[in-house]
């Protein structure tokens, strides 16, 4: 089993819509989870990090930890096409090695 | 907004030929990283750097990989002798003493 599950997409949303973006782990080490928003040929951009379950939010942005599930979300509220991109979650146990998903490439069309 | 920068952007080389990869992470940051990512796979660590010396590495990183911090501002990474399957896009990053990492735009490297 992989340590981080992403499923890669794509996802096609019209304008405006609410986007779900998820990823699943198996080690319960993890303490730190991530959200990164990746462009074509980009570095990775941090977007936000929480550290224990529950809910954290950063203007369109909500990020959602259930360790008990070992599930974590990316909500997007009110989506643009400039939000176009590939998502990207990482993970933190022991040490500081960033365990990354795969990726879910978003496309939001005007 | 300061950032991590990195050179060169695109990097063509032999097969056996060495490479240095250069990066200038953010200047009040005290912990970095390379990590790689082969077209269309994860984002992947190599190395972690911390006072000078390595903090963590992972399988990917064998002794065909150094790092160095060669004055206070640059951090490398040196490939001795490339193979095909070096190619990748290879990124670094740093962070202060939180959690949160920076990543830099990245270097490509072909190797022919």
């Amino acid at each position: 089993q992989k340590e981080v599950e992403q499923d890669p997409g794509p996802l096609s949303v019209p304008e405006g819509a609410i986007v779900s973006l998820n990823c699943t782990y198996s080690n319960s080490a993890f303490q730190y989870f991530m959200w990164y928003r990746q462009y074509s040929r980009k570095g990775p951009e941090l977007l936000m990090y929480t550290y224990s379950s529950g809910n954290k939010e950063d203007g369109r942005f909500t990020a959602q930890v259930d360790k008990s599930s070992k599930y974590i979300s990316l909500f997007i509220r009110d989506s643009q096409p400039s939000d176009s991109a590939t998502y990207l979650c990482a993970m933190i146990r022991a040490g500081t090695a960033l365990i990354f998903g795969k990726g879910t490439t978003l496309s939001v069309s005007s | 907004e300061p950032e991590v920068t990195q050179t060169p952007s695109h990097q063509v080389t032999q097969m056996g030929q060495e490479v240095i990869l250069r990066c200038v992470p953010i200047s009040n940051h005290l912990y970095f990283y390379w990590y790689r990512q082969i077209l269309g796979q994860k984002v992947e660590f190599l190395v972690s750097f911390y006072n000078n010396e390595i903090s963590e590495k992972s399988e990917i990183f064998d002794d065909q990989f150094s790092v160095e911090r060669p004055d206070g501002s640059n951090f490398t990474l040196k490939i001795r002798s490339t193979k095909l399957e070096d190619s990748a896009m290879y990124f670094c990053a740093s962070r202060p003493t939180g959690p949160e990492q920076y990543f830099g735009p990245g270097t490509r490297l072909t190797v022919t």
